[in-house]
C-alpha cells in the first residue's frame, strides 16, 4: 500500500503571498489531519477532516484553512504568509475513528522570505 | 485543554545501554496513547500505541511502553539501544480526532 503523499515537498514563498499544500491519504483512509512542525513550537495540530467535514481545529489564525475532497484527498491553504509560517507541514491519515493511529507523510517544507 | 509533557529534552547514551523516556499527560477522559519516532531525514513513524487492555505494550524495534493510569504516564523503554536508535521521540495523546504531542526527546546513541 502506498503511504501518505504530500506535494510539493519544498516551497519558497515571500511574505504576503498565499500557498496551497496537497495531501493524498493512504488508500481506504478517510480521515486527514494537518500538523505544523517548528523547532520552537514542536508539533501542533491544525485541523482534521473526515468525509469533507472539519471535525476539529487547532489554535491557528483564520489565515490557515483546509478542505477535503470526496476522494479523501486534502488541501491546506495559508493566506497572507508571514515569516513565522516557515515550518514543516505534515499530513496524516487514519481510518476515521477516534483514537485510530495516524500515518504521517514526509511533509512539505515551507520557507517564507 | 490536554497537554503532554516529556521529561527529557536530550538524552545521550552508549550502545547497549538501557533507555527510558518519560511521558505524562493531563486529560481526565479516555485516552489513546502513542509513541512516534522521527529518524534523521525521515518522516514520523509509529513505534507503539495503547488503546486499552494490557498496560504494557510492545512496539517495533524492541521498544515497549507502560501505561500507568494513576500517574497519567506512558513511559517508553528499550533494554539495549543501538546506534540506529538515534532519533527524536514523541509521545502523543489522541482525543477528539487530534493528536497532542509532547515537545519531543532527542536521543543520541554513541557507537
Amino acid at each position: 500500500k502506498a503511504g501518505v503523499t504530500q506535494t510539493p515537498r519544498y516551497l519558497i514563498k515571500t511574505r504576503g503571498q498565499q500557498v496551497t499544500l496537497s495531501c493524498s491519504p493512504i488508500s481506504g483512509h478517510r480521515s486527514v489531519s494537518w500538523y505544523q512542525q517548528t523547532p520552537g513550537q514542536g508539533l501542533q495540530f491544525l485541523f482534521e477532516y473526515f468525509s469533507e467535514t472539519q471535525r476539529n481545529k487547532g489554535n491557528f489564525p483564520g489565515r490557515f484553512s483546509g478542505r477535503q475532497f470526496s476522494n479523501s484527498r486534502s488541501e491546506m491553504n495559508v493566506s497572507t504568509l508571514e515569516l513565522g509560517d516557515s515550518a514543516l507541514y505534515l499530513c496524516a491519515s487514519s481510518l476515521a475513528q477516534v483514537g485510530d493511529e495516524q500515518y504521517f507523510g514526509p511533509g512539505t517544507r515551507l520557507t517564507v522570505t | 485543554a490536554q497537554s503532554v509533557s516529556q521529561h527529557n529534552h536530550h538524552v545521550i547514551l552508549s550502545e547497549a545501554a538501557s533507555l527510558e523516556l518519560g511521558c505524562n499527560y493531563s486529560y481526565g477522559g479516555t485516552v489513546n496513547l502513542f509513541w512516534y519516532v522521527q529518524y534523521p531525514g525521515q518522516h514520523l513513524q509509529l513505534l507503539l500505541k495503547y488503546f486499552s487492555g494490557d498496560p504494557l505494550v510492545k512496539g517495533i524495534k524492541g521498544f515497549e511502553a507502560e501505561f500507568i493510569k494513576s500517574k497519567f504516564s506512558f513511559n517508553l523503554r528499550k533494554p539495549s539501544v543501538q546506534w540506529s536508535d538515534t532519533a527524536e521521540y514523541f509521545c502523543a495523546v489522541n482525543t477528539d480526532y487530534k493528536l497532542s504531542f509532547g515537545a519531543g526527546t532527542t536521543v543520541t546513541v554513541r557507537a
